[in-house]
């Protein structure tokens, strides 16, 4: 298995623009979660996803964003309309979660808004 | 709020053992002990996790006290690649629900010097 892919692996973008960051989990994974990672807060769980539901949005900074999980090999991250401070790195994981077990993670998504 | 409590930062010289300390003193029952690293400009890796017991494998070596509020992550010889971001976090074994979440603090920056 080629790991968790996301891409792409950088985008720059103008504030107010629409931005869509994409993951596909390693095949058989049953949970998703997007982190988002900077330098002031650290690594902080945004969402994630259990057999393609929505289990926990809570650290969803807001309305601007929203992630969707279709089906089990692919999901999106998007936020509309972006600012600044959504300048950060963003990182897919996928877990096998009927026990404990590690979560893989993806290489990140590079996110710059001008 | 903050479940763990690691050090900012520790150096090691190369070939040495790195000792990783974490304190966890209001760990419950059924939560686990886990430990991820991140490499610079990667997403964070799964290292290893233990409840009770000690646990060892290719990468590192887990020590949990009886009392089980503290654990040690034990490298047994650095090299370096090892530097890193060292994050020790505590989760519950429940898979389903809100529970089974990846909480990462700030961690440990270990450096490992020639």
């Amino acid at each position: 298995d080629a790991g968790v892919i996301q891409s792409p692996r950088h985008e720059v973008t103008e504030m107010g623009q629409e931005v869509t960051l994409r993951c596909k989990p390693i095949s058989g994974h049953d949970y998703l979660f997007w982190y988002r990672q900077t330098m002031m807060r650290g690594l902080e769980l945004l969402i994630y996803f259990n057999n393609n539901v929505p289990i926990d949005d809570s650290g969803m900074p807001e309305d601007r964003f929203s992630a969707k999980m279709p089906n089990a090999s692919f999901s999106t991250l998007k936020i509309q309309p972006s600012e600044p401070r959504d300048s950060a790195v963003y990182f897919c994981a996928s877990s096998l979660g009927l026990r404990i077990t590690e979560a893989f993670f993806g290489q990140g998504t590079r996110l710059t808004v001008v | 709020d903050a479940k763990t409590t690691q050090p900012p930062s520790m150096d090691c010289a190369e070939g040495r053992a790195a000792n990783l300390p974490c304190n966890h003193s209001t760990i419950s029952g059924n939560e686990y002990v886990y430990w991820y690293r991140q490499i610079h400009s990667q997403g964070p890796q799964y290292i290893i996790h233990g409840l009770k017991n000690n646990e060892t494998n290719e990468m590192a070596s887990l020590i949990i006290t009886e009392d089980r509020k503290s654990s040690t992550l034990i490298l047994p010889h650095a090299t370096l690649r090892d530097t890193a971001v060292y994050y020790c976090i505590v989760r519950s074994e429940n898979s389903g629900g809100s529970n089974y979440k990846l909480t990462f603090g700030k961690g440990t920056l270990l450096t490992v010097n020639p």
